[in-house]
């Protein structure tokens, strides 16, 4: 069975930092692209980043390149999102999604909140 | 980006009636390898979203048959033959053609 499963979401002041992390199982990590969405609070979804299966590619969204980083660990079939200058506008859950253009499997998500 | 336009955004439907969802891109969703790719995803009340259908028409694993897509090019649909109680969410459809992905508002659906 597929899990996805996030953690390391929180509380931050605005201009803070987090590590997101997504743990997954079930299948081999390895061949798949990867990807963090978020949803804000009663809002719609939006994508954030992607990165290709040994790491040598990542694409993120405008808004958020510079401030966030997506990065992976093979080896430990990790999926991380590093967030920077944190704005109360990231406040979100934070999804781990396999695949880009079908995107078949979704974790439950890690609640950042951004907030002074 | 690709924008994604869904209608109605509010859907209120009669427990064993049909309901009907629009989507509709600002481009063509068919990607180089020919394929047309968007998906449909539910999201009930708390929970993270579930594709439904992905590359317009295909249902996923255990995806009841009462849901289907159509569609091509630029205009979509989502449908669901008889709507169940369970059925109550928000529905959305994403595009995964060009980069960056992008989902359509949303379509809330509840029952009369």
């Amino acid at each position: 069975e597929v899990q996805l499963v996030e953690s390391g979401g929180g509380l931050v002041q605005p201009g803070g930092s987090l590590r997101l992390s997504c743990a997954a199982s079930g299948f081999t990590f390895s061949n798949y692209w990867m990807s963090w969405v978020r949803q804000a609070p009663g809002k719609g979804l939006e994508w954030v980043a992607s990165i290709k299966q040994d790491g040598s590619d990542k694409n993120y969204v405008d808004s958020m390149e510079g401030r966030f980083t997506i990065s992976r660990d093979n080896a430990k079939n990790l999926l991380y999102l590093q967030m920077n200058s944190l704005r109360a506008e990231d406040t979100a859950v934070y999804y781990c999604a396999r695949a880009v253009r079908i995107s078949d499997y979704w974790g439950q998500g890690t609640l950042v909140t951004v907030s002074s | 980006d690709v924008v994604m336009t869904q209608s109605p955004l509010s859907l209120p439907v009669t427990l064993g009636q049909p309901a009907s969802i629009s989507c509709r891109s600002s481009q063509s969703l068919v990607y180089s390898d020919g394929n047309t790719y968007l998906n449909w995803f539910q999201q009930r009340p708390g929970q993270s979203p579930r594709r439904l259908i992905y590359k317009v028409s295909n249902r996923d694993s255990g995806v009841p048959d009462r849901f289907s897509g159509s569609g091509s090019g630029t205009d979509f649909t989502l449908k669901i033959s008889r709507v169940e109680a369970e059925d109550v969410g928000v529905y959305y459809c994403m595009q995964g053609a060009q980069w960056p992905p992008t989902f359509g508002q949303g379509t809330k659906v509840e029952i009369k």
